[in-house]
């Protein structure tokens, strides 16, 4: 079973920030958190991945709770390219399990 | 892109023959993984491979097998195919394990059982 908690979907509008949120009340010490994303039939794409600090990159910011139970992927300014599925996993001992992911649609 | 093609990319068969997917990567990384992925799911892993030879299970194994003969390819075989396995195929590689490396992933194979 997948150990994360996600919205099914978000809306968001073209070149604004969109912030994608995710649960993971049960996540242990040792698993990292990361995001991936998957458009229309093509396969997933490593977007960010983090432990315990807040992270950036040239795609997204990944904010993680002081608790670790809960991050949030920040796209900065969503453009109709980042229309997509956002999978938050936890990784652990290589064990790695998605979820079902948010369903990100971007209005122009 | 990450060099890892898959093939066949589309394949339709019947119930009870065999079917192998193939893996191909060109970036030598150690690690190998196949997983499927069904509507409304995400992915779910069937086998990884950590090494050549060395291989382990995942999350949905049963009916499935794999081999690993050379870094280069991975291969997935459905001894009896049914139509419960009929699914997208993704192949996905990463430099070491995947706790704090990224994975990159293949187009996928589109397997219909009937």
């Amino acid at each position: 079973d997948a150990k994360t908690t996600q919205p099914n979907s978000m809306e968001s509008n073209e070149e604004e920030p969109v912030h994608l949120p995710c649960n993971h009340s049960t996540i242990s010490g040792t698993d990292y958190i990361h995001w991936y994303r998957q458009l229309p039939s093509q396969g997933p794409e490593y977007v960010i991945h983090g432990l315990t600090s807040n992270v950036n990159n040239r795609m997204a910011s990944l904010a993680i709770a002081e608790d670790r139970k809960s991050s949030t992927l920040i796209l900065h300014r969503a453009t109709l390219r980042d229309a997509a599925v956002y999978y938050c996993i936890l990784i652990g001992n290589n064990d790695m399990r998605f979820g079902a992911g948010t369903r990100l649609t971007v209005k122009p | 892109d990450a060099g890892i093609t898959q093939s066949p990319r589309h394949k339709v068969t019947e119930t009870g023959t065999p079917v192998t997917l193939r893996c191909h990567q060109t970036e030598n990384h150690r690690y190998m993984y196949w997983y499927r992925q069904d509507p409304g799911h995400g992915l779910r892993l069937i086998h990884y491979s950590y090494g050549v030879k060395d291989t382990d299970k995942g999350e949905v194994s049963d009916g499935y097998s794999v081999s690993r003969s050379k870094t280069e390819d991975f291969l997935l075989t459905l001894e009896s195919a049914t139509s419960s396995q009929t699914s997208v195929y993704f192949c996905a590689i990463s430099e070491s394990t995947s706790d704090y490396n990224e994975q990159f992933f293949g187009p996928g194979t589109r397997l219909t059982v009937l």
